[in-house]
């Protein structure tokens, strides 16, 4: 079984402040992460993901994510915040393994990022 | 090269009807996913097709069923509208099965139930 939570709801920074969003996964065989972003009335898309390797994944738009095995975390950064990265993400989490989670994205339940100028 | 269209973009129901909503998948793409995403929620895996054949559900009902053509379109049918079923349905696709898979996500239809 897999699950996401994702601290905070709503995380409100200034233009060129630190972003942090924070999610944390459970699973029971070693998880693929993702993080997705969605725009007001469109579609997900994918921001960056980990699957094997380098825990430092870099994606778009300057975000990075460090997967902590440890902590059962993946949280989401970005060094200087944009007005253009006001949205909501989310963080989503999939087996590699067989069975009926294969392939399935597990999603949290979002954090809405607003940016301040 | 086409993303993933759906159609239509919004659609208002009436309870106890019947729904059916499309996707086209992005051009070379096998697997189609549909997921549920209700109002201030994350999206809900229903269920995934692959080459034409279900490869795995979530925890939604039987009403709940989908189609996917030798193109590789998709149908989503619901029987028996409830009001709970209100959400903006998603549905995405991927160049193949499996996580290691980018999944490329349509805009969505938002159907509203009465």
């Amino acid at each position: 079984a897999q699950s996401v939570t994702q601290l905070g709801s709503h995380v409100s920074v200034s233009e060129g402040a630190l972003v942090l969003l924070r999610c944390n996964y459970s699973s029971s065989v070693p998880p693929y992460l993702f993080w997705y972003v969605q725009y007001p009335n469109q579609g997900l898309q994918l921001l960056l993901k980990y699957t094997t390797g380098a825990t430092l994944v870099k994606g778009i738009n300057g975000f990075e994510a460090e997967f902590k095995k440890s902590e059962t975390s993946f949280h989401l950064t970005k060094p200087s915040a944009h007005m253009s990265d006001a949205a909501e993400y989310f963080c989503a989490v999939s087996a590699h393994a067989g069975g009926t989670s294969y392939g399935k994205l597990t999603f949290g339940q979002g954090t809405i990022l607003t940016v301040h100028p | 090269e086409t993303g993933v269209t759906q159609s239509p973009t919004h659609l208002i129901k009436t309870r106890g009807q019947q729904v059916t909503l499309r996707c086209s998948s992005q051009s070379g793409h096998n697997t189609v996913s549909w997921y549920q995403q209700a109002l201030g929620q994350g999206p809900q895996f229903i269920f995934q097709y692959y080459r034409e054949e279900e490869n795995g559900r979530g925890n939604f009902p039987p009403r709940f069923s989908g189609l996917q053509f030798p193109n590789y379109s998709s149908e989503l049918n619901v029987n028996a509208l409830e009001l709970d079923d209100s959400a903006l349905y998603l549905c995405a696709s991927s160049i193949d099965r499996g996580p290691a898979y980018e999944q490329y996500f349509g805009p969505g239809t938002r159907l509203t139930v009465t």
